[in-house]
């Protein structure tokens, strides 16, 4: 079985500030791992996701996210926020039930918050 | 443009009265899903198709019916909503439903209250 991890539901930083999400997942075999962000009343959209090779990945937005596979980790980082990147970000593990069924897992979603 | 759309964005009904929520692609993706979002909870899988006529339970598929008759199509039925399924629903869509990297493209959302 797969799970995802977010440590923190809320994490609040000032405008220019270092953003650092996390995420920490759980697969028994190599995982796909994605970054999605959820704008106030908006559908989720892909930041950036881990394939294969290169294991610093940058995305949209000046994100970027490192997987550590000796700690299970995928963080998320932005060097400096801006106002508007307060959303909601959600750290998911792509993974094959038995059967070759596709059941991606989800964690319970980071609130950035960021003051002026 | 590439998108997911679903109808309607926003519903309020009333405990027992059937309803549907429809999900639609222009993508051509053969893998569509259904998740609900609750505070705390993240997104849970409901229902997912990994192709026209073949669906699958998700986590969370109790008081919920999906059907795929085409491929742009994938329905959410709720056939006796109860109060405890209110929450936001969102549809996705993904390229391939084999192994790979591909990502999910989510609709809008519908924010569902079952008074």
């Amino acid at each position: 079985a797969q799970s995802v991890t977010q440590l923190g539901s809320h994490v609040s930083v000032s405008e220019g500030a270092l953003v650092l999400l996390r995420c920490n997942y759980s697969s028994s075999v190599p995982p796909y791992l994605f970054w999605y962000v959820q704008y106030p009343n908006q559908g989720l959209q892909l930041l950036l996701k881990y394939t294969t090779g290169a294991t610093l990945v940058k995305g949209i937005n000046g994100f970027e996210a490192e997987f550590k596979k000796s700690e299970t980790s995928f963080h998320l980082t932005k060097p400096s926020a801006h106002m508007s990147d307060a959303a909601e970000y959600f750290c998911a593990v792509g993974g094959w039930a038995s059967g070759g069924s596709y059941i991606p897992t989800f964690g319970r979603g980071t609130s950035l918050i960021v003051h002026p | 443009e590439a998108q997911v759309t679903q109808n309607p964005r926003y519903l309020i009904t009333v405990t027992g009265k059937k309803l549907t929520v429809t999900c639609s692609q222009n993508m051509n993706h053969e893998y569509m899903s259904w998740y609900r979002q609750d505070p705390g909870l993240g997104l849970r899988q409901i229902y997912y198709s990994m192709n026209v006529e073949v669906t699958d339970k998700g986590d969370v598929p109790e008081g919920y019916k999906v059907s795929r008759k085409e491929k742009r199509n994938f329905p959410l039925i709720l056939e006796s909503p109860s109060p405890n399924q209110t929450s936001l629903y969102f549809c996705a869509s993904r390229e391939n439903p084999g192994q790979g990297p591909y990502e999910q493209y989510f609709g809008p959302g519908t924010r569902l209250t079952v008074t």
